[in-house]
Formats: C-alpha cells, structure tokens, sequence
C-alpha cells in the first residue's frame, strides 16, 4: 500500500507559470517530508523539505505547503522554467517507524514548455 | 560535494544468472541504501545498512541480498535474477543522524 500518494502523474505548464504538486499520507506519525528532484539519466536530489512545526517553507522560487490536519502537503514552483523539467517525489518519514525508511510517492513528470 | 557511484549505468541479463550491483560512496557515510524506481510506483526501499556488515530489510527484499564489508561500498546481489527484478536500481548514503539521501546515477537492469 502506497504510504504517500501523490497527484497528478504528469504536469506540462508554459513558462512563467505555477507548477503545484500534491501529495497526502495517513501515518499521523510522519515528522519529515522532503521533496526530491530527478533529471534524466541522473539519480533524485534533495530539492526543498520541510517539518510540520511550520505550514510552509520557501527556498527560491520553490515553496513547501503543508497542512497538518489535511494530511496533506504540495510543492510549488512559481515562475516555472524548461531547466524545471523534470521528475518531482515526495516522501515522507519518521523517527518512530526508523527515519531511515523513507516512504516516496509515485512522482510527477514536469515539462515547462518556453 | 558527496559522490555515490554506481559501477554500471546499463546492465543486461539472463534469467538465472547471479546479478551483482555495486555502489560506491565517498564521503564516509555509515548509512547505504538500495531503491528500485518503476514507473507508477516510485521509489521503493529493498535493504539498508547502517553500518559495516549490517543490513536491514526494506520493503521490497524478496529476491535480493546486500553485502557490506566495507564503510564506502555496498553491493546488491540478485541470487537468480527473474525479468520481475528489471528495473532501474539506485544507490543511496547519507550520514547517520542526518535526513538528507545522496543518490548514485542508477544502473538500468534489464533480466531477459
């Protein structure tokens, strides 16, 4: 069972534009939730992440928004650009479950089209 | 800047055949670990070491073994490989104490 679901599978958005991610999980016990970026032919790196002490995280033009009793967190880019293009995880982990599991979602293919 | 290097960028092999998947790290990290990627299915935990000849299991670890015998490598072993096991396989570390996954570039495995 997907620990983390995330929406929607692909996404294309012109330049310039708002690229919004989503993804929900219902393990309450969930205490890091990071979001990694894939180009191909390359492994994920850690993009932006964030604790849900706080409803939102911003570095650049990327932006965590979190919603603790929604169980619910989104990724966004803002002013969208082609070297965007990529494929975006999340995941989520926990000290109690072994923060060394970290359980990611299925992806969202991005293509930011100039 | 940290760097995990997988030995093999594509791999193809027979079914049955003992499939070995090597990665390296070097910046002294006591945690390693083994992903698959498939599409629709993101990515998914098949063992994890968190030191020097242990091994824990993930949530995939049917059909898969890992051997670490030393800090900086770790290596997953495909007893018998099935065309099931063909998929796209990363290698990650980070330091203990630490969230953050630095990731090797993959080694697409195909089992024919």
């Amino acid at each position: 069972q997907q620990q983390v679901k995330q929406s929607p599978q692909s996404l294309i958005v012109q330049k310039g534009g708002i690229s919004i991610i989503n993804c929900a999980y219902e393990n309450t016990a969930f205490d890091y939730f990071p979001w990694y970026q894939q180009f191909p032919g390359k492994g994920p790196a850690l993009l932006i992440a964030i604790r849900p002490d706080v409803s939102e995280k911003k570095e650049g033009r990327f932006t965590i928004s979190f919603n603790k009793s929604a169980k619910q967190f989104s990724l966004h880019i803002m002013d969208s650009q082609p070297g965007d293009s990529a494929t975006y995880f999340c995941a989520a982990s926990s000290y109690q479950t072994g923060a060394n599991n970290l359980f990611f979602g299925t992806g969202t293919r991005l293509t930011v089209i100039p | 800047d940290v760097k995990v290097t997988q030995s093999s960028r594509y791999l193809v092999k027979r079914t049955g055949e003992k499939v070995f998947l090597e990665c390296v790290q070097d910046m002294d990290h006591e945690n390693m670990f083994w992903y698959r990627q498939d599409p629709g299915l993101g990515l998914r935990l098949i063992y994890f070491s968190y030191d020097v000849k242990m091994k824990e299991k993930g949530d995939i670890p049917e059909g898969y073994s890992v051997s670490r015998e030393k800090k900086e490598r770790f290596s997953l072993i495909l007893e018998s490989a099935s065309t099931n096991q063909t998929s796209m396989y990363l290698c990650a570390s980070k330091d203990q104490g630490r969230e953050k996954l630095f990731f090797g570039s993959g080694t697409q495995l195909s089992v024919l």
